[in-house]
């Protein structure tokens, strides 16, 4: 399930600092992975996707690494903003068409 | 449309009573998802529609949630006899296809009072 919990994990960095958001997926068949924002009162918005074929793939400020062996992704912030401060979900596609989403990262920016 | 819609953006009603939530995906798009997500929680997957396949219901909670897509396109979902612990977020996304994300809508914010 999607849900994991009364309390998001947080992570809370100063503002220009870079920001680190990791992520432990599940399925090793898994082809396709996307980060997601959201922000208060808000659904969650797209950032950035990468495949399976790829270990990086990088953005306007944000860069996603994946690491199949470990099944572990991150997702990079340069020079964070307060713009910045928001939940932060990764999901994974695998056989069907149906995401699985991790259980949400809060990112704090401290002016 | 140029993005998922959802109506109502809140909803109050009291307790014991049927609420209606829409959501309009993006035209073209096949597969239409409802989410839930409770206060500082992550998304608790609903229900999920691809096409003209029977919908996959396996995440609704009780058998008050129902929901249903006429035409390939909007969808409805119905709680009825709305309880306390519905108060929640409804999010709605959809999707062209497995090669792309989800876009979601803003929600439907419900409060049972």
């Amino acid at each position: 399930g999607e849900s994991v919990g009364l309390h998001l994990p947080t992570l809370s960095v100063q503002e220009g600092d870079n920001s680190i958001i990791n992520c432990a997926y599940s399925n090793s068949a898994s082809d396709y992975f996307i980060w997601y924002k959201q922000e208060s009162g808000k659904g969650p918005q797209f950032i950035i996707d990468i495949r399976s074929n790829m270990d990086k793939r990088q953005g306007q400020r944000v860069t996603v690494l994946l690491n199949k062996t470990v099944k572990h992704l991150s997702l990079q912030i340069a020079a964070t903003q307060p713009g910045d401060s928001a939940v932060y979900f990764c999901a994974e596609n695998n056989a069907g068409n149906m995401l699985t989403f991790g259980g949400g990262t809060r990112l704090m920016v401290k002016p | 449309g140029a993005g998922v819609s959802q109506s109502p953006s809140n909803k109050v009603t009291e307790k014991g009573k049927d609420v209606e939530l829409r959501c309009d995906p993006i035209s073209g798009h096949t597969a239409l998802y409802w989410y839930r997500q409770s206060l500082g929680q992550g998304l608790e997957f609903l229900i999920y529609f691809q096409g003209n396949s029977a919908p996959d219901k396996s995440g609704l909670p009780s058998d008050r949630f129902s929901a249903e897509r006429t035409g390939g396109s909007v969808s409805t979902l119905t709680i009825q006899r709305t309880q306390q612990e519905d108060s929640a977020v409804y999010l709605c996304a959809s999707r062209e296809d497995r090669d792309y994300g989800y876009t979601f809508g803003s929600g439907t914010r419900l409060t049972v009072v």
